[in-house]
């Protein structure tokens, strides 16, 4: 069975500092993985996504994430965070073939002024 | 109107209420997922629909009934709901095939007294 272990439920950083979200998977088979982010009083919106190919993806705001298979590992990471960056993140994953998604509980990112 | 829609956005009801919720999506896609999200726990997967069809039912009481009639139009509907019920209730859609990459509403809070 997949599961997904965000093991902070919540990040204070200081505004312009770097932030890493942490991400863990459990599967015995190939793996999509996501993250999704969830801005206040909003649905979740898919920030990036692994499927094949380069194992560091990048989102459009300056976030990336690093699919590390020896580690089962795909932590978010952003150089300078942004007022704006406050929201809560999902880290999912997916086994290939599979429509269903499992989410973890969710890191919420507080960006201090 | 564009994305994923969601009606109402604040809904409180009775423990002998009947009421439903309801979700539009606008995307053109053929599957459509309500999820329930309470504080502190991961997010859950309710029931899927693609093609119009319910093709996943995770184990949810028969309390909530769902309904799609066609591929546009997701509705949940609600009768003797318990308190533990109070939540986030979120509609997603995707392609069919493409179920890893899901937009999702602004989500109906849902407050059972």
């Amino acid at each position: 069975a997949q599961s997904v272990t965000q093991l902070d439920s919540q990040v204070p950083v200081f505004e312009e500092a770097p932030v890493e979200l942490r991400c863990n998977y459990s599967s015995s088979v190939s793996v999509y993985l996501f993250w999704y982010v969830q801005y206040p009083n909003q649905g979740l919106q898919l920030l990036l996504k692994y499927l094949s190919g380069s194992t560091l993806v990048e989102s459009i705001n300056g976030f990336e994430a690093e699919f590390n298979k020896s580690q089962t590992s795909f932590h978010l990471r952003k150089p300078s965070v942004h007022i704006s960056d406050t929201a809560e993140y999902f880290c999912a994953v997916t086994r290939r073939g599979d429509d269903k998604i499992i989410f973890g509980k969710g890191t919420r990112l507080h960006i201090l002024p | 109107e564009t994305g994923v829609t969601q009606t109402p956005r604040h809904l409180v009801m009775g423990m002998t209420n009947k009421k439903s919720l309801k979700c539009e999506q606008h995307l053109g896609h053929n599957a459509m997922y309500w999820y329930k999200q309470s504080a502190k726990k991961p997010l859950e997967l309710m029931f899927v629909y693609s093609l119009e069809e319910r093709v996943e039912n995770n184990s949810v009481p028969s309390r909530f009934s769902p309904e799609c009639p066609n591929s546009s139009h997701l509705f949940l509907h609600l009768h003797t709901l318990q308190p533990e019920d109070s939540a986030l209730y979120l509609c997603a859609s995707s392609q069919d095939g493409f179920g890893y990459e899901q937009y999702f509403g602004p989500g109906t809070r849902l407050t059972v007294t």
